[in-house]
């Protein structure tokens, strides 16, 4: 059964902190690494798609890096704005399969 | 921008009811999900459709059906509702294997 974990469940910073969070996934058969961004009653916004070992993307404040030998992905958030705050999801995407499974997800909240 | 609206933001239904969750994209999708998502776990994929008329069951498909008569529209059904269906449930779709998913802003059922 494949599995993808998320790290730490949840997290809160102070305005203006660098954060970041984990997710761990197999290493075989990789195919992509996507990550989501969902707020609270909102739908779940991609921020990023990665499919080569080395990757690393980046969209204002927020950058992500993958390595698919050892199996992980960061997620990088810059300076931390209450806007930040959400759920971010991360799905691995094996190859040969239309299915994305996905994290449990980190909640950030940021305070003011 | 793709859209991807779904039916209903909220929904209350008695056990054993017939329930309708209905999703359409406007972006043309071929690929079409509904999963759901309850506390501490991951998007769960109860359903996936490739095509028109064409599905596959995902992960949870126990106690739910779907129907894909046209492209855009994507219908989660369940059939006698349980208590345990309570959920979110999200819909998704996209263009191919690999490529971002967009999500509908969910329909939180609450079966009594």
């Amino acid at each position: 059964i494949l599995n993808v974990e998320q790290s730490p469940q949840s997290l809160h910073v102070q305005e203006g902190d660098s954060t970041n969070f984990t997710c761990s996934f197999p290493s075989s058969n990789f195919y992509a690494l996507h990550w989501y961004r969902w707020e609270t009653a909102k739908s779940p916004e991609a921020l990023f798609v990665m499919t080569l070992n080395g990757d690393e993307k980046k969209k204002g404040r927020i950058s992500a890096t993958l390595n698919t030998k050892e199996g992980y992905s960061y997620l990088y958030i810059k300076g931390s704005q209450p806007e930040d705050s959400a759920t971010y999801l991360c799905a691995f995407h094996t190859s040969g399969t239309y299915k994305y499974i996905f994290g449990t997800g980190t909640r950030l909240k940021v305070l003011a | 921008d793709v859209k991807v609206t779904q039916s209903s933001r909220y929904l209350v239904k008695r056990t054993g009811e017939k329930v309708f969750l209905e999703c359409v994209q406007d972006m043309d999708h071929e690929n079409m999900f509904w999963y759901r998502q309850d506390p501490g776990l991951g998007l769960r994929l109860i359903y996936f459709s490739y095509d028109v008329k064409m599905k596959e069951k995902g992960d949870i498909p126990e106690g739910y059906s779907v129907s894909r008569e046209k492209k855009e529209r994507f219908s989660l059904i369940l059939e006698s509702a349980s208590t345990n269906q309570t959920s979110m449930y999200l819909c998704a779709s996209r263009t191919g294997a690999g490529y971002e998913q967009f999500f509908g802003p969910g329909t939180r059922l609450t079966v009594l």
